[in-house]
């Protein structure tokens, strides 16, 4: 059965601290592993990885993709009170349009 | 841009009652899906289609129907809802053959509670 998994499940951290985020899968024929956040509605897009070690960057967040070891990582830099956020992995498979969403990761920054 | 656009926002059914949920997109998306939301659970998807007139099940189908008469429009009807059924319930879109790679835009979402 296919299944993502993030974690950590939730995090508290400071203004300023370095986050990582990860989810891993396992789900057949990979097609593509997206990132989004949520805030208080619906999610909106942060990355789309496909191919192995090419790292996506966007300001102070970046992800990175291993298709070998079935992982993909969100860092974020210099977190900012704004960042907190549910943070979603969804990964699809080939031959069809779903995705699979993990539960997401629960991010609090305290200023 | 309206995008995708999911009414209404919030409802209150009692047990029983039956409505359905309205999704609309105007981007020309083949491939809409709808998808509820529970405290610790994600995201799981009811049903989804990749075109008018075609519709499948997805990872927790019962109790809901689709149907896809447009390809901007995407209503979920809720049978005879019951209180597992309160949730908040997404609406998602993206495009579909020939390109699919691409991510889902998503509707603000409807905060259903069955009582």
């Amino acid at each position: 059965e296919d299944k993502v998994v993030q974690s950590p499940l939730s995090l508290v951290v400071h203004e300023g601290d370095t986050v990582t985020l990860n989810c891993s899968y396992e789900v057949t024929n990979f097609r593509s592993l997206l990132w989004y956040k949520q805030e208080k509605k619906a999610p909106t897009f942060l990355f789309m990885l496909t191919s192995s070690g090419i790292e996506k960057k966007s300001g102070r967040l970046s992800s990175i993709l291993d298709k070998k070891e079935l992982f993909s990582i969100l860092n974020i830099t210099a977190t900012q009170t704004g960042d907190s956020a549910i943070y979603l992995c969804a990964v699809g498979g080939s031959g069809t349009y779903k995705y699979i969403f993990g539960t997401g990761t629960r991010l609090k920054v305290l200023a | 841009n309206a995008g995708v656009t999911q009414t209404p926002k919030f409802q209150v059914l009692k047990t029983g009652q039956s409505m359905t949920l309205q999704c609309a997109q105007d981007m020309n998306h083949e491939y809409m899906s709808w998808y509820r939301q529970d405290p610790g659970m994600g995201l799981r998807l009811i049903h989804y289609s990749v075109g008018a007139g075609i519709t499948d099940q997805g990872e927790v189908p019962n109790g809901y129907n689709v149907s896809r008469s447009t390809t901007e429009d995407f209503p979920l009807r809720l049978l005879s809802a019951a209180p597992s059924q309160t949730s908040v319930y997404f609406c998602a879109s993206s495009y579909g053959p020939g390109n699919m790679n691409t991510e889902a835009f998503f509707g603000q979402g409807t905060r259903l509670t069955v009582v």
